[in-house]
């Protein structure tokens, strides 16, 4: 089984739509974080918490939210789906600054 | 501000030539330096990492990467490409005590037959 996994890894919706992407892991990490990749702007933290009780919003949370249900699994919500947020969403984890993040294979997202 | 910079958006280079991907960064200390791999249809993959003393580090895949403090550099080398190698290659840093790993824009490798 692979360290990160996220479903769905392909998911259309229209517009104001809810939706969630799930994200667990198996490393036994504490921290996990929500990303976005947009071609030419790299990857963009959108959440991340470093423990079940410590969500934090990243760079580019506006329109999202979390929820942290155990150590092992983050998911990521879009209260209100818009056309900007058709973009690809990775989830990791680390046990800690300066050590190797571990990715998830990524959730295509499309908002029409 | 504080940034990660990969100058070059796509490099294509034949099979069996050397490569060498560039990055700076601008931060007040030295980060923690990473270089990661997507291939396509993949999550990232850390290719190596350079936290302190030797400046030239060994990572997977045959590829080093050397550190540069004077010039805020860590780029990203192989002397040899494989078709393999064909990928989008992020260079990213950590600050110590930061909550972030902040990436590049990346830089979409082709190679060549």
């Amino acid at each position: 089984d692979a360290d990160v996994t996220q479903t769905p890894r392909n998911r259309i919706t229209k517009t104001g739509k809810r939706i969630m992407l799930e994200c667990s892991q198996t490393k036994g990490h504490d921290r996990m974080y929500w990303y976005r990749q947009d071609p030419g702007l790299g990857l963009r933290l959108i959440y991340y918490s470093f423990d079940v009780k410590d969500i934090n919003k990243g760079e580019i949370s506006d329109g999202y939210s979390v929820s942290r249900q155990a150590q092992a699994k983050f998911s990521l919500s879009l209260e209100s789906a818009i056309p900007n947020q058709t973009a690809l969403y990775f989830c990791a984890t680390n046990a800690g600054s300066g050590t190797e993040a571990f990715f998830g294979q990524g959730t295509r997202l499309t908002v029409v | 501000a504080q940034s990660v910079t990969q100058p070059d958006i796509h490099i294509t280079v034949s099979e069996g030539a050397s490569l060498e991907l560039r990055c700076n960064y601008s931060y007040g200390a030295t980060p923690y330096l990473f270089w990661y791999v997507q291939s396509p249809g993949q999550g990232l993959q850390l290719l190596l990492k350079y936290f302190s003393g030797d400046t030239l580090v060994q990572g997977i895949k045959g590829f080093e990467a050397e550190f540069k403090r004077s010039q805020s550099s860590f780029n990203l080398r192989k002397p040899s490409v494989h078709w393999s190698d064909a990928a989008e290659y992020f260079c990213a840093v950590d600050l110590t005590g930061a909550n972030n790993l902040f990436f590049g824009t990346g830089t979409r490798l082709t190679v060549i037959p």
